[in-house]
């Protein structure tokens, strides 16, 4: 089965650009959770998203957005990009069946540099 | 909101030692309490995964115990070996819905 992909795999943009990142899911999987990594902040929660609907939100500004396709696929856009937006973005899917407790598979991630 | 440390964040254990990682959490009120490794460049691993209503959980070598009340987690590495160093990462999920509360890490070092 494959796991979780995550493309591009590295990229480079300057301050002011707008990005968009794409995340594949494990087959079956309904859940997509979206992660920023940076030296300074670690791990930090973007946004989850089950059945095409943002179901929790991190403290991060509007200028974070995401959503999801009918096939589970995600994307997050970040628009007016700053140089603290410098980081490794990681795409985490799970099942998701109600009661159950879910373990989330991580994508490689995307490393993204803002010049 | 939910701060989740690891200490320590760097560690350095000879081939076979047996080691223990740390974490604690600010509110006990968790849904479950997950472990991950992460190797240089890449994503997570998911390692164990405790449920809020269980004690530990044990993979291989490894073994992971909860104690809520206390707001700590400890994984527990036997015979390590060199193909375990990597940056060990706890995260608490407060609600069931895949949003994780990560800890900043313990770089861990097994020297041959």
């Amino acid at each position: 089965k494959a796991g979780v992909t995550q493309t591009p795999r590295y990229l480079i943009k300057t301050r002011g650009q707008q990005v968009t990142l794409s995340c594949s899911p494990i087959s079956g999987h309904r859940s997509v959770s979206w992660y920023q990594q940076t030296p300074g902040q670690g791990l930090q929660f973007l946004f989850e998203y089950f059945s095409e609907t943002q179901r929790n939100k991190g403290n991060f500004p509007g200028r974070f957005s995401g959503r999801q396709f009918s096939n589970s696929r995600s994307e997050m856009n970040v628009s007016t990009l700053e140089l603290g937006d410098s980081a490794l973005y990681l795409c985490a899917s799970s099942l998701f069946i109600k009661g159950n407790t879910d373990t989330q598979y991580f994508g490689p991630g995307t490393r993204l540099t803002v010049l | 909101k939910q701060e989740v440390t690891q200490i320590p964040a760097a560690l350095s254990v000879p081939e076979g030692e047996n080691l223990v990682l740390n974490c604690s959490f600010t509110d006990s009120a968790i849904y479950n309490l997950q472990w991950f490794r992460q190797d240089p460049g890449k994503g997570l691993t998911s390692l164990l995964l405790i449920q809020s209503s269980q004690r530990e959980q044990t993979s291989g070598r490894l073994n992971a115990s909860l104690d809520k009340s206390s707001g700590r987690s400890t994984l527990y590495i036997a015979a390590s070996q060199p193909g375990d160093s990597a940056t060990y990462l706890c995260a608490s999920d407060q609600t069931g819905a895949n949003n994780l509360f990560f800890g900043t890490g313990t770089r861990l070092t097994v020297i041959p």
